[in-house]
């Protein structure tokens, strides 16, 4: 069965501080993973994406990294600001298709 | 360019009322999407359209939900009559083609039921 995992559900941090949060999956045939931000009240906007071949990808203090043979991907946020406040989620693509799955999210707060 | 644009972007009902939720695409992007995403959970897919046919709609509760494309291009997503668990944001995406492409959102309604 095709599905995402994230981790942690939510996660509270100082400002100014690094964390990462993390994003498990077993859709196959891969074809590419994407993160996520949303913003309280708005639609998801996509941060990266990830495709098989690719290990590491960053935008801005964003870095998101992929283990194709674990199936496992990380999102690390460097240098943490209020702004980051939003939750993150993961959503896989196998390459059968328009079809994305999607993880429960992480909720990330920043405090000052 | 402009983004996806949905309205309203609240809606407060009563329970078996019936509600209606508008989407435009970005300009020139042939498949479009209605999801639901209920409080703490990611977006699950209602229906995808492509151009104006139905890809999948395997997950609407056709008994109570319907969407409908007419032109290719806006769409309109209905619940009649609904239902308190149905309270969620609903929102619509849509991709250029057909090819697991980026995901472009509205900003959603936010429906309660009452």
């Amino acid at each position: 069965k095709n599905q995402v995992e994230q981790s942690p559900q939510s996660l509270i941090i100082l400002e100014g501080k690094n964390c990462t949060l993390q994003c498990n999956y077993t859709v196959s045939p891969f074809s590419n993973l994407r993160w996520y931000k949303q913003d309280t009240g708005r639609g998801p906007v996509s941060l990266t994406i990830m495709t098989f071949s690719e290990n590491t990808k960053s935008n801005g203090r964003y870095t998101a990294t992929l283990d194709a043979d674990t199936k496992q991907s990380s999102l690390h946020i460097t240098a943490s600001q209020l702004s980051d406040s939003a939750s993150y989620i993961c959503v896989v693509s196998p390459n059968t298709g328009n079809q994305f799955y999607f993880g429960t999210g992480t909720s990330l707060t920043v405090i000052p | 360019e402009a983004g996806v644009a949905q309205s309203p972007r609240y809606k407060i009902i009563e329970k078996r009322q019936s509600v209606a939720f508008w989407c435009n695409p970005i300009s020139g992007h042939a498949t479009l999407y209605w999801y639901q995403q209920i409080l703490g959970q990611g977006p699950k897919l209602l229906i995808q359209f492509q151009n104006n046919g139905v890809v999948d709609d395997s997950q609407l509760p056709k008994d109570r939900f319907s969407a409908e494309r007419l032109k290719g291009v806006d769409s309109t997503l209905k619940i009649q009559p609904a239902k308190l668990e149905d309270s969620a944001v609903y929102l619509c995406a849509s991709t250029p083609g057909p090819y697991n492409e980026k995901l472009f959102f509205g900003s959603g309604t936010q429906l309660s039921v009452l």
